[in-house]
Formats: structure tokens, sequence, C-alpha cells
């Protein structure tokens, strides 16, 4: 069981807008602003998409944002392509000893 | 820019001593914390631990008493040791940087970037 609560999938039409959540607690998601999000396709390594729960990398396309409301945070992703389609991983800081917790993980399928 | 690449082998016995090093280009290994991540088979990710170029260490309980990373400064290089394997702990392991919170205390885990391609290790006999 993740720290990190995701939904398992999510889906949308090329175009569109989806969100995808992170639910957390005081420990982590809704006690610091250190929430990253990550993209991964079969067969790869995760890249870095979102740090800092709002910033993109340089190199990530603006079409993907973030944001925190208390212990969720979010990542939306506006005008769906094709190579969207993949794993999102979100990732927060924590105060526990581990010092990171990952979330399960959201499948995207873009349809 | 900086790169990450894993070694070692990707066959390990169980009750052995599963054991990989992160080679890093491009940048001092002194400037950051460094981390292990595995991923079991369509499973999600897993923080194994991490180091700091000063020898310092930490791991996740889990997987703490099996644990040992290190760091070689002189090679700009930071290995894993995990002992007793099972095949539980058959999957894709990743180096990567972690960064860390802002300050002079700042504490990793803030994010990951870049990660290495990763190794897949399986335990079987």
């Amino acid at each position: 069981q993740s720290a990190l609560t995701q939904p398992a999938s999510v889906s949308g039409s090329p175009g569109q807008s989806i969100t995808i959540s992170c639910t957390g607690s005081s420990s982590d998601v809704g006690g610091y602003d250190y929430v990253s999000w990550y993209q991964q396709h079969p067969g790869k390594a995760p890249k870095l998409m979102i740090y800092d729960v709002t910033n993109r990398p340089s190199g990530v396309s603006n079409r993907f944002s973030g944001s925190k409301s208390a212990n969720t945070a979010s990542l939306t992703i506006s005008g769906l392509r094709a190579e969207d389609e993949a794993v999102y991983y979100c990732s927060s800081y924590t105060s526990s000893i581990t010092h990171v917790v990952f979330g399960g993980g959201t499948k995207l399928t873009v349809l | 820019q900086v790169q990450l690449q894993e070694s070692g082998p990707g066959l390990v016995r169980p009750s052995e001593t599963l054991s990989l090093t992160c080679n890093v280009s491009d940048d001092s290994i002194t400037r950051y914390y460094w981390s292990w991540i595995r991923q079991p088979p369509g499973k999600g990710l897993e923080w194994i631990g991490y180091i700091y170029y000063s020898g310092n260490t930490n791991s996740n309980p889990s997987l703490k008493s099996r644990v040992t990373i290190s760091v070689d400064t002189s090679k700009n290089q930071f290995s894993l040791k995990l002992s007793s394997v099972t095949a539980a702990d058959t999957g894709v392991y990743f180096c990567v940087r972690d960064v860390p919170t802002p300050g002079y205390f700042g504490r990793p885990g803030r994010w990951f970037d870049p990660w290495g391609p990763g190794i897949l290790v399986t335990v079987s006999s």
C-alpha cells in the first residue's frame, strides 16, 4: 500500500484535459511544497515533469501543470496527445524517516 | 548535462547479495544526494535509500537491515548492496540524483532528476 493515494487509471480523448490527484497527509503533501510528478512510458525510466508542486523543468511542455490544495496535489494535462499515454507517479517530501513517499501510479489512457 | 548509468549482474541467486554501481558523469557527486529506487515488475516505485558524498546515508526501514549504500568520490560513483535477496527483490533498479530541500540543513527527497535508465535484476536459482 502506497503512502500517497492516486487513482489507478484515468482516460481522455485527444485535445481534452485530464487531472490526476495525489492525496497524502499533513506530514507530506499538506505540510510541504515539495510535491513532484513523474511520467513513465513502458520500459523506460521515470521522467520528472513537475517539481515543487507547480514548477516545470526545462523542456517539459506547458501543457503539464501542477497544483495543491490542503493534502491533495494534482497534475493537469491539457490538450491531450497520444504520446501522453503513460503511467504518472506523484512523490512528496515527508517528515518521516524515509524522507520521501510515492503514490501508487496512475495509468493515463488517451482514447 | 548529468547522466547516470547503473551496472551490475542481472541475475542473483536467492540468499546472495545484490550489488549495483551507479556511475555519475558530467556532474560532481559531491553536489547532491544520490538515491536508489526500485520497481518490481508491473508495480510502483519504492525508495531504497540515499547517500551523501560525506557518507551520510539512510535507507527504507523495510529494507534497512539488508541495505548498504556507499560512495566513491574519486570515481564519481555510488553503490548499492542488498543482502539475503529473495524473489521479492526482483525488479528494475534505478539510480537517481536526489535534490534536497533548500538551506544549509537541506534534506533529500525534494525531487529526483535525472534517473538512470534502470537495470533489471532477477533473483532466481
